[in-house]
């Protein structure tokens, strides 16, 4: 069975400094892993996965993500934050065989004050 | 290129009703997935259609149903409905899954009375 593990209910930064959202996962073989963005009253929207390669992937509004498999963590960064960043993320897990499903992690808070 | 669209945004049932939801997928994208959020549980997978076919599902009652026509667009169907039915129900698209990015609607608001 596949799982995500995003610790933090909240995250709180100050615009202008880089942010941290933390993601871990659990999957037999090699996964891959989405960031998902969710503004109020709106469905998901894409930021970026990692399927193989690089492990630093770049995806829009400037996120990017590190996937470390010895900690199998694939945390979203941003070296500034803006206001408009203020949403919920998600991390997603899906396997690469068959017709897996993608798994969510429940969710982080980023709020960014001014 | 038009994004997933979902109908109605918002539904207010009573308990015991059934409601009908509609998806209709990116252009030319044959893998619809729902979804159910609710603050609670989080994003819940419900199933998934490939070429009308169930393709995958998840732990929900069988008052949960679903179906997808010829043209990809799909439909979710609740019966009996109860209070706890109540949720954002979350529709995504994609060409084929795997690696590929699903793609979001806007949702339909259910609330149950």
């Amino acid at each position: 069975a596949q799982s995500v593990a995003q610790p933090e209910d909240q995250v709180n930064v100050a615009e202008g400094n880089p942010l941290t959202v933390k993601c871990t996962y659990s999957v037999s073989g090699n996964p891959y892993l989405f960031w998902y963005v969710q503004y109020p009253n709106r469905g998901l929207q894409f930021l970026l996965k990692y399927i193989t390669g690089d492990n630093l992937v770049k995806g829009s509004y400037g996120f990017e993500a590190e996937f470390n498999k010895s900690q199998t963590s694939f945390h979203l960064k941003k070296p500034s934050a803006l206001v408009s960043d203020s949403a919920l993320y998600f991390c997603a897990v899906r396997i690469p065989s068959g017709y897996s499903t993608l798994t969510f992690g429940k969710g982080t808070m980023l709020l960014v004050s001014p | 290129k038009a994004g997933v669209t979902q109908t109605p945004r918002y539904l207010i049932k009573t308990r015991g009703q059934q409601v009908t939801l509609s998806c209709s997928p990116i252009s030319g994208h044959r893998s619809v997935s729902w979804y159910q959020q609710t603050p609670g549980q989080g994003l819940q997978f419900l199933f998934e259609y490939f070429s009308e076919t169930q393709r995958n599902k998840g732990n929900f009652p069988g008052r949960f149903s679903g179906r997808q026509f010829s043209n990809s667009r799909s439909e979710m169907n609740v019966s009996t409905l109860e209070l706890g039915d109540s949720a954002l129900y979350l529709c995504a698209s994609s060409p084929q899954g795997g690696d590929q990015p699903q793609h979001f609607g806007d949702g339909t608001r259910l609330s149950i009375l």
